[in-house]
């Protein structure tokens, strides 16, 4: 089946700096891509949606400053966590739909994102 | 999007068949079914999709009955390694719309 690959898996950051998350298909492209968060034992919550060439649409509640989304390729979606808090530490997942698949949705692997 | 509504959690033990039922009474015609599986610390892997009557494939079966109101998802004979969050959800996934999670079904597979 397609891929979608995050890097990185895990990272630890110091308070107040910024950090990117990559996110590729690596064998389909993918026009739309999605950016989602979760907290230990909880579900997946929406963050954003990102479109290839155009601005991200981010779900309420969600600050566009503090989670910049570029996706300037149809394989290629970042996430940039800019002047990350203690509060942003979570699991950040990102997913693309190949839609030569039937509606099925691929996800990456996800990044543990420690800020210290 | 249809609401959907499982169990919080789920035990079993190795070797046993494991029915994991979700409600969703509000589908719509064009819905699909879906089910996922998540791993701590992994995205989620797409299991098996339908629409009405039975999907079976090499890992679960899924069962919708007629009026679609409701599936179960069924895993013969679980092992350790299926110890996972399922998710069921439930909807037409047009183009560029995202995949919403609801709580989803923690199953416990004890030895």
């Amino acid at each position: 089946g397609a891929v979608v690959s995050q890097h990185p898996s895990w990272v630890i950051c110091k308070s107040g700096t910024s950090v990117k998350i990559e996110c590729r298909s690596l064998d389909f492209q993918a026009t739309t891509m999605f950016w989602y968060r979760q907290f230990p034992k909880q579900s997946l919550m929406l963050m954003a949606t990102s479109n290839e060439g155009s601005k991200a649409t981010y779900e309420q509640g969600v600050e566009k400053d503090k989670f910049l989304i570029n996706h300037a390729s149809l394989t290629l979606s970042t996430l940039t966590v800019t002047s990350a808090h203690p509060e942003d530490s979570s699991f950040y997942i990102c997913s693309a739909i190949d839609r030569g698949s039937n509606t099925e949705a691929f996800f990456g692997q996800g990044t543990r994102l420690t800020v210290v | 999007l249809a609401k959907t509504t499982q169990p919080i959690s789920m035990d079993s033990y190795e070797g046993q068949e494991v029915n994991i039922t979700c409600s969703h009474n509000n589908i719509a015609t064009n819905d699909y079914i879906t089910w996922y599986q998540q791993f701590p610390s992994q995205g989620p892997r797409f299991i098996i999709q339908g629409y009405k009557t039975k999907v079976t494939n090499e890992v679960a079966s899924l069962f919708i009955p007629a009026d679609r109101k409701s599936s179960t998802l069924s895993l013969p004979r679980v092992s350790l390694s299926d110890t996972a969050v399922y998710y069921c959800l439930v909807g037409d996934h047009p183009e560029g719309t995202a995949l919403i999670f609801g709580k989803g079904t923690t199953l416990s597979v004890s030895s």
